[in-house]
């Protein structure tokens, strides 16, 4: 079983819709990420959830609205796509703070048109 | 948090060790080293970390300076598979995951 799987893989879409990427880990991990890898293949977190509780926001726009249903899940929603939102999103999780070590997923490919 | 340098990119044939430097000379005294490497198309993965100690585990070591303000990774028989971007991190234990990547170093591994 894959650690931490995300859906979809890729997604293609129109600028203006309103898309989520799902996020589930069963690692029985308490803590869980969203992190965007830009076109210069920077990495940046976006959030930290503990215990569905936000943690951390890094001053993402209100069109990104995480949603935490319980500890193993933690899905992306994004209104009014940019076609500045292209980029891969990865979602990641943790014990506690993240303290020993972040578990990835695989990626998914936004790219809006 | 501290920043990283790393080169950008180095080679290394396949079988033999990988060594791959990281300043961080403004590494505050709680704060770890973390090594994470990018394999081509995949998400992340957690290689290594440490404090002041020298750290050993499966997939690598990690040599840390008296002064902690260098470390150097060591891949002891790099593979083809070990190809991949490798990303020095430092971050205080409480970071609830916020890890500054920085643009790593591309390694090739080659036959």
């Amino acid at each position: 079983d894959t650690a931490v799987s995300q859906t979809p893989k890729y997604l293609v879409t129109q600028m203006g819709n309103d898309k989520s990427i799902k996020c589930e880990q069963n690692l029985g991990h308490d803590t869980m990420y969203w992190y965007k890898q830009d076109s210069k293949k920077f990495l940046k977190i976006m959030f930290s959830y503990n215990n569905k509780e936000l943690i951390i926001n890094e001053t993402v726009p209100n069109r990104f609205s995480p949603k935490s249903p319980d500890k193993a899940h933690l899905n992306l929603h994004i209104n009014s796509l940019e076609l500045g939102d292209s980029a891969v999103y990865f979602c990641a999780s943790s014990q506690g703070q993240g303290f020993e070590k972040l578990f990835f997923g695989s990626g998914t490919q936004l790219s809006v048109l | 948090d501290a920043k990283t340098t790393q080169p950008p990119s180095m080679d290394c044939a396949e079988g033999r060790a990988a060594n791959l430097p990281c300043n961080h000379s403004t590494i505050s005294g709680n704060e770890y080293v973390y090594w994470y490497r990018q394999i081509h198309s995949q998400g992340p993965q957690y290689i290594i970390h440490g404090l002041k100690n020298n750290e050993t585990n499966e997939m690598a070591s990690l040599i840390i300076t008296e002064d902690r303000k260098s470390s150097t990774l060591i891949l002891p028989h790099a593979t083809l598979r070990d190809t991949a971007v490798y990303y020095c991190i430092v971050s205080k234990p409480d970071s609830w995951g916020k890890l500054q990547f920085g643009a790593g170093t591309q390694v090739v591994v080659t036959p």
